[in-house]
């Protein structure tokens, strides 16, 4: 499964929203009935950490600012309102079709 | 709290071989699956290895089947990938992260440099 994410950079204004996508090559709905795509952020000289997972659900301690939707092949993370420690990459990844597992190419946030 | 701790990275050179190591705590290891995930210098996230709770299953990405094996040591909460034939190309942070909801918990990584 290739996810492409869109755009590869954005640049972005600090208290204005952001939104990144994510599409998938084929659909990410599971058997089960779930939908296993996840959300990462990548700081500066940090190990990702998981934002969202399973399209909507916000990990423990993250802002509320970020929400995560979509369905089937297109996903979408949105940020509210930008924040100076916002900054970093992001990734989505599949976890429907695996293995492998796979991820987006990535957003720099700048 | 849950804590991952790499180690076992290094520089060594083409057609070597080096084991990483992972530590774990704050979790019952022994109930989860564990994954290896690796980021070359400047690039993305790409998904190595994963080996069940109780190794029943291990999985493989195609770029390393057959020169990687990942195993794992329930009493001693350990999770380790033993790497050999490696190629400039394997160069990368490799992470050992846990399987809730894939990929919950990260650790810092452990570099792996191969010299051609």
């Amino acid at each position: 499964v290739v996810l492409t994410q869109s755009p590869l950079s954005l640049p972005v204004i600090l208290g204005q929203p952001a939104s990144i996508t994510c599409m998938s090559s084929q659909s990410l709905v599971k058997y089960d009935g779930n939908t296993y795509l996840n959300w990462f952020q990548q700081r500066p000289g940090q190990s990702p950490r998981r934002l969202i997972y399973r399209v909507s659900n916000r990990d423990s301690g993250v802002p509320d600012r970020f929400s995560g939707s979509g369905s089937a092949t297109f996903f979408t993370l949105k940020i509210s309102s930008v924040e100076a420690e916002d900054i970093g990459i992001y990734y989505c990844m599949q976890g429907t079709h695996w293995p492998p597992i796979t991820f987006g190419q990535g957003t720099r946030l700048e | 709290q849950v804590q991952l701790v790499e180690s076992g990275g290094g520089e060594v050179q083409a057609g070597g071989s080096l084991r990483l190591s992972c530590a774990a705590s704050g979790f019952t290891f022994s109930a989860y699956g564990m994954h290896w995930v690796r980021q070359p210098p400047g690039k993305g996230l790409e998904w190595v290895a994963f080996i069940r709770s109780d190794e029943s299953d291990k999985y493989y990405a195609d770029s390393v089947r057959g020169r990687i094996t990942i195993s794992r040591d329930n009493s001693r909460n350990m999770v380790y990938l033993q790497m050999s034939s490696l190629t400039p190309e394997d160069t990368a942070l490799y992470f050992c992260t846990n399987h809730a909801e894939f990929f919950q918990h990260w650790g810092r990584g452990t570099l792996v440099t191969v010299s051609s």
